[in-house]
C-alpha cells in the first residue's frame, strides 16, 4: 500500500514555462512534506519542503503548494530551465519520527 | 559533493559471491539510513543507525547485513544476493535520529548493484 503517490512518472516542459509535479498521500499522519531531485549517478538532493499547518512555501522559482484536504501537494517551477531536467521525489514524515515515505518519482524534462 | 560518500559507485556481482558497500558521512551527523532504490518503486528504507546503535530493520533479508562502527562509518555486507536484488542502494545522514523536517537527509551517490 503506497501512502505516497507520484501517478506522473514523467513530464515535459518548454524552457521557460511552468512546471507542475503532483503528488497524492493517504496518511492523515504526515505533518511534514519534502521534494528532492536527482540527477542521473547521483543522490537525491533535498530541494524544498512545506509543513502541515501551511499551504504554500517558496524559494526562488520553487513553490510547493498543499492542499491538506485533498491530500495532495505540487511543485511550481517557474520558469522552468534545462537544468531542471531530473527525478523529482516527493516524501512525507510525521514528527517525531526518523522515517521518510517516498513516492516513485517523476521525470521532468525541460526542452530547450 | 554532499558530503556523504559512497563506494563503489559500481559492482557487479554472482549470487555466490560476498561483497561490502561503504558509506562514510563527513558531516558530524548522528544518524545513517541504508535506502534500495529499484525500477519504478519507491525509496524503500532498509535499515537506520542512531549513534551507531540500529534502531530499525525494515524487514529487510538476512543476506544483507548492515555494520556501522562508528558515526561516520557504514556498511553493507552482502552475501548470496539474488538477482532481484540488483538495485541503487544509497545511504543517508541526518544530524540526529529525527531529522529536521525541513531538511531532511543528506543522501550520497549511490552503489549501482547488479546480481548476476
Amino acid at each position: 500500500d503506497q501512502q505516497v503517490k507520484q501517478n506522473s512518472p514523467s513530464l515535459s516542459v518548454q524552457e521557460g514555462r511552468i512546471s507542475i509535479l503532483n503528488c497524492d498521500y493517504t496518511n492523515s499522519m504526515f505533518d511534514y512534506f519534502l521534494w528532492y531531485k536527482k540527477y542521473p549517478a547521483e543522490g537525491p538532493t533535498f530541494l524544498i519542503s512545506i509543513s502541515s499547518i501551511k499551504d504554500k512555501n517558496e524559494d526562488g522559482r520553487f513553490t510547493v503548494f498543499l492542499n491538506k484536504s485533498a491530500k495532495h501537494l505540487s511543485l511550481h517551477i517557474v520558469p522552468s530551465q534545462p537544468g531542471d531536467s531530473a527525478v523529482y521525489f516527493c516524501a512525507a514524515s510525521w514528527t517525531g519520527t526518523y522515517k521518510y515515505i517516498f513516492g516513485t518519482g517523476t521525470r521532468l524534462k525541460v526542452l530547450a | 559533493e554532499t558530503g556523504v560518500t559512497q563506494t563503489p559507485r559500481h559492482l557487479v556481482m554472482g549470487m555466490t559471491n560476498k561483497k561490502s558497500l561503504k558509506c562514510e558521512q563527513h558531516l558530524g551527523h548522528n544518524a545513517m539510513y541504508w535506502y534500495k532504490q529499484s525500477a519504478k518503486k519507491p525509496l524503500e528504507l532498509m535499515f537506520v543507525y542512531s549513534l551507531e546503535e540500529r534502531v530499525e530493520n525494515n524487514s529487510v533479508p538476512s543476506r544483507f547485513s548492515p555494520e556501522c562502527p562508528n558515526s561516520s562509518h557504514l556498511f553493507l555486507h552482502l552475501h548470496t544476493l539474488q538477482p532481484e536484488d540488483s538495485a541503487l542502494y544509497l545511504c543517508a545522514s541526518s544530524q540526529d535520529r529525527e531529522p529536521t523536517p525541513n531538511r531532511g537527509y543528506t543522501f550520497g551517490s549511490g552503489t549501482r548493484l547488479t546480481v548476476v
